[in-house]
């Protein structure tokens, strides 16, 4: 059984400061991996997709990829409050010769404070 | 352009009823995806489509639940003789190909209550 795994939090950051958020998978063979915003009651959304190890940077948003570690994060820079939501991790796993799925973690809750 | 659409937006239920959730994936999009979300928990993988056959099954929580893909496009989650554990937010997501290199777009969800 292929794990994505993710602290659930809450993650507490005073606003300003940065935010950063974890997640370790198991399949070695994942080639692409993603964040996912959910704000309550609301559908996840895509913050980043990163494929190559290193840093990857959007605005205020920086993904960063280790595929030796298996080990991908996202740092939020100057934290708002509205960056309030759980964030869920999403690898890419591999279903069959060509087609794949992606696996989600349970998500990690941030909750970023005046 | 449109997005995912799904239908119902809620649906209320008694227990041992069947349902039947739709979901309209972003036009071309030829991978399509169901999760179910309970309350405060995680996506939990249910089935997945490329173009109308179903590599991966893997998540159908039982024989009561079953999903088709008709015309590469709409999709429908049935659930037979529901039960109060079904109750959940079912996500649909659609994605340009099977790679699982393209971002999924998520559908507004359909929450299902069983009483």
């Amino acid at each position: 059984q292929k794990e994505v795994e993710q602290n659930s939090g809450p993650l507490s950051v005073p606003e300003g400061a940065i935010a950063s958020l974890n997640c370790t998978y198991s399949d070695r063979g994942s080639q692409s991996f993603f964040w996912y915003r959910q704000y309550s009651g609301k559908s996840p959304e895509l913050i980043m997709s990163i494929y190559s190890n290193g840093d990857k940077e959007d605005g205020r948003f920086t993904a960063q990829l280790n595929k030796a570690s298996q080990y991908v994060s996202l740092l939020i820079r100057d934290s708002q409050p509205s960056d309030s939501a759980t964030y869920l991790c999403a690898v890419n796993e591999r279903v069959d010769g060509t087609a794949s799925k992606l696996t989600f973690g349970t998500g990690t809750r941030l909750q970023v404070t005046l | 352009g449109a997005g995912v659409s799904q239908s119902p937006s809620n649906k209320v239920t008694e227990k041992g009823k069947d349902v039947e959730l739709r979901c309209d994936p972003i036009s071309g999009h030829t991978a399509l995806y169901w999760y179910r979300q309970s309350l405060g928990q995680g996506l939990e993988f249910l089935i997945y489509f490329q173009g109308n056959s179903a590599p991966d099954k893997s998540g159908l929580p039982s024989d009561r639940f079953s999903a088709e893909r008709t015309g590469g496009s709409v999709s429908t989650l049935t659930i037979q003789r529901t039960q109060q554990e079904d109750s959940a937010v079912y996500l649909c997501a659609s994605s340009p190909d099977s790679g699982g290199t393209d971002t999924q777009y998520f559908g507004p969800g359909t929450r299902l209550t069983v009483l």
